[in-house]
């Protein structure tokens, strides 16, 4: 089944102490996103890859890295975790946007709290 | 910062009613997208529009890109509680490697 996977789908953690949230996708897709969605702010995107080795920010991307190794992964890192960052996060990967965007598949999301 | 307006943001109607959701802007797309996401999950694609004034079908929800592709709708006939979820519509400028995502109509259909 064509899919993105993310783990965990939920975490609690303490502020500070470094995590990963995994993403991977069996679709061989060039594009891969994140993205954080709070109440009343919607989707935004925090960072994004065009393809292996290359990445770029989007329009939050404070507290956070990701790296692109694999074509298949996408982790994101946050070296030090903030009660701010508590969210719902997002992967998403799409085909190619080289000729246009023509649809994310989303993973089913990360629900993190910071205390 | 291009933005997308969704209207309403709350909408909740009885089974069988009909229904319509915006999504507006003053920037021109090169595509725009529909998604429903319901609780827990992550959004679904729905449908992709690119020809100013195209019109797509999927079931029961129509899709219309405005003429000058800066805007577009969704019509729902016959609503059914299976329709209840986040609908978002995010739009692609064509010139930044982003979506930009409406914040969303939240439809609750019930019995």
């Amino acid at each position: 089944e064509a899919q993105v996977t993310q783990n965990p789908r939920y975490l609690i953690t303490v502020t500070g102490k470094k995590l990963t949230v995994t993403c991977s996708q069996n679709m061989n897709h060039e594009y891969m996103s994140w993205y954080r969605q709070d109440p009343g702010l919607g989707l935004r995107q925090i960072y994004y890859s065009m393809n292996v080795e290359v990445t770029d920010k989007g329009d939050v991307p404070e507290g956070y890295k990701v790296s692109r190794k694999e074509k298949r992964n996408f982790p994101l890192i946050l070296e030090s975790p903030s009660p701010n960052q508590t969210s719902l996060y997002f992967c998403a990967s799409s085909l190619s946007i080289r000729t246009g965007f023509y649809g994310y598949t989303f993973g089913s999301g990360t629900r993190l709290t910071v205390v | 910062t291009q933005l997308l307006e969704q209207s309403p943001q709350f909408l909740s109607i009885q089974e069988g009613e009909n229904l319509t959701v915006y999504c507006n802007s003053s920037s021109v797309f090169s595509s725009l997208q529909w998604y429903r996401q319901e609780p827990g999950e992550g959004p679904v694609l729905l449908v992709t529009v690119v020809t100013g004034g195209e019109v797509k079908k999927l079931k029961r929800l129509t899709f219309q890109f405005g003429d000058a592709r800066k805007d577009s709708s969704l019509h729902i006939t016959a609503a059914q509680p299976g329709d209840t979820g986040l609908y978002l519509c995010a739009g692609d400028s064509g010139t930044a490697s982003k979506l930009t995502f409406g914040t969303g109509t939240r439809l609750q259909v019930t019995l």
